[in-house]
């Protein structure tokens, strides 16, 4: 059974500064892996989709790595702003045929001005 | 562009009534969705998967009869908390497919007075 871990629960940070967020998974062979944001009570918001065969994806401030063979992904936040506070969610599609996907518990981050 | 949209955003009910939310995919057909569940300060966790036409898969441990899902059509994807209790209480988000990644509705926060 596949399950995710994500590392550490929360986190505060200056704005300004650079920062990583941590995600593990047990089974490598996964099909995608997929980063989201939370706001309080709200949905989410797809940040970076990385499929199994690459190594990262860049979106304006963020970049996300894969290193599936030791079932590690991370969420590279770059000059960090206030308005970065929110919950991120790491989550594995563990295959091709179903869409459905196995969330880690999420990282909370504070950007303090 | 497409969106999945839900509602109602927010619900309080009395012990023993039930209550339904609709999860509609804008701009395109969704033949699948996914319904999760979100305790606080916990990640998502999968309910149920929604096809249109036939039967919703549940996961193991949701009771299909509390938990009644109906996709009707492309479009639309209902969940009805049947008999709900307080320990029925959490956010329930609904999720569409759009090419490869899936798109999230707002989210519902049920109470259960």
């Amino acid at each position: 059974k596949q399950e995710v871990t994500q590392i550490p629960a929360a986190l505060s940070v200056p704005e300004g500064e650079n920062l990583v967020l941590n995600c593990s998974f047990t089974d490598s062979a996964i099909y995608n892996l997929q980063w989201f944001r939370q706001d309080p009570g709200k949905g989410l918001t797809s940040l970076l989709l990385i499929q199994s065969s690459q190594r990262e994806q860049t979106s304006g401030r963020l970049n996300a790595s894969l290193d599936k063979s030791s079932g590690r992904s991370t969420l590279y936040i770059a000059a960090s702003q206030p308005g970065d506070s929110a919950t991120y969610l790491c989550a594995v599609r563990p295959n091709q045929g179903a869409q459905k996907l196995v969330f880690g518990q999420g990282t909370r981050l504070t950007i303090n001005p | 562009g497409a969106v999945v949209s839900q509602h109602p955003s927010r619900v309080i009910c009395k012990s023993g009534t039930s209550v339904k939310i609709e999860c509609r995919s804008l701009d395109f057909q969704a033949t699948t969705m996914f319904w999760y569940r979100q305790f606080p300060k916990q990640s998502l966790m999968l309910m149920a998967t929604s096809n249109e036409g036939s039967k919703a898969t549940y996961e193991q441990g949701v009771e299909k009869d509390k938990f009644l899902i109906n996709h009707a059509s492309l479009t639309l994807s209902t969940l009805t908390v049947t008999s709900a209790h307080p320990e029925d209480s959490s956010f329930y988000i609904c999720s569409a497919a759009a090419g490869e990644k899936l798109l999230f509705g707002s989210g519902t926060q049920l109470s259960v007075l």
